[in-house]
């Protein structure tokens, strides 16, 4: 199975800063890496998909990069709605499994 | 709008069962790759099953093979997941998702719409 491990697992920040987050595979996954932002007691929602496609009625501050096995999701400028959990996803294999989290604190 | 929703969970003793429905508003259901994820307490997410629009490949996660089933009703735009045999381990929030479209299966764009998930509590 492919492993995917994020950090840093928690990130204290402000709004206005530049954040970035880390997902690195265990295994070369192409561009299929996904981020998810999820909110206490929501569901998650799709921010990037294939590694840097922005999903629909997602702000520009959200960026996606990389392929192979290391990959970055950047939030360019913090907004007080952008402080939740961010999840990264392979979808390489049908296993799609997810990282284990990055918490975004204020 | 398009809408899932999920509905069934509870709380039941270990070693028992509980079904789990979907109901999907607003988009063709039965064009479209679903997955069911959980999350446990306090932990991260969990890709359990997902099954194709027609129901043809499906697959599951070593977690729950053997004791879960995941099926389809196109025709009543309903996405379903039969759980027996539950262990206190399999505590979680469920969520159904929809796969956003690709050519191949098994999809590879992410998910992009989630339900709000329903609660399964396994304990005596």
């Amino acid at each position: 199975d492919i492993q995917m491990t994020q950090s840093p697992s928690s990130l204290s920040a402000s709004v206005g800063d530049r954040v970035t987050i880390t997902c690195r595979a265990s295994q070369t996954i192409s561009s299929y890496l996904n981020w998810y932002q999820q909110k206490p007691g929501k569901a998650p929602k799709l921010l990037i998909y294939a590694a840097s496609s922005l999903q629909s009625g997602v702000p520009s501050r959200f960026r996606g990069s990389g392929s192979g096995t290391d990959f970055s999701l950047t939030i360019s400028s913090l907004q007080p709605e952008d402080f939740a959990t961010y999840y990264c996803q392979q979808s390489f294999s049908k296993s799609y499994t997810f990282g284990q989290g990055t918490k975004l604190e204020i | 709008q398009v809408q899932l929703v999920e509905s069934g969970g509870g709380l039941v003793k270990p070693g028992g069962s509980l079904r789990l429905s979907c109901a999907a508003s607003g988009f063709t259901f039965s064009d479209s790759y679903m997955s069911w994820i959980r999350q446990a307490p306090g932990k991260g997410l969990e890709c359990i099953s997902h099954i194709s629009n027609a129901g043809s490949n499906i697959y599951y996660a070593d977690s729950v093979k053997g004791r879960f089933t995941i099926s389809r009703d196109n025709a009543n735009n309903s996405l379903y997941l039969q759980m027996n045999s539950l262990r206190a381990e399999d505590t979680a929030v469920y969520y159904c998702a929809r796969h956003n479209y690709d050519i191949l299966i098994p999809p590879r764009y992410g998910m992009d719409v989630w339900g709000q998930g329903t609660t399964v509590t396994v304990a005596s």
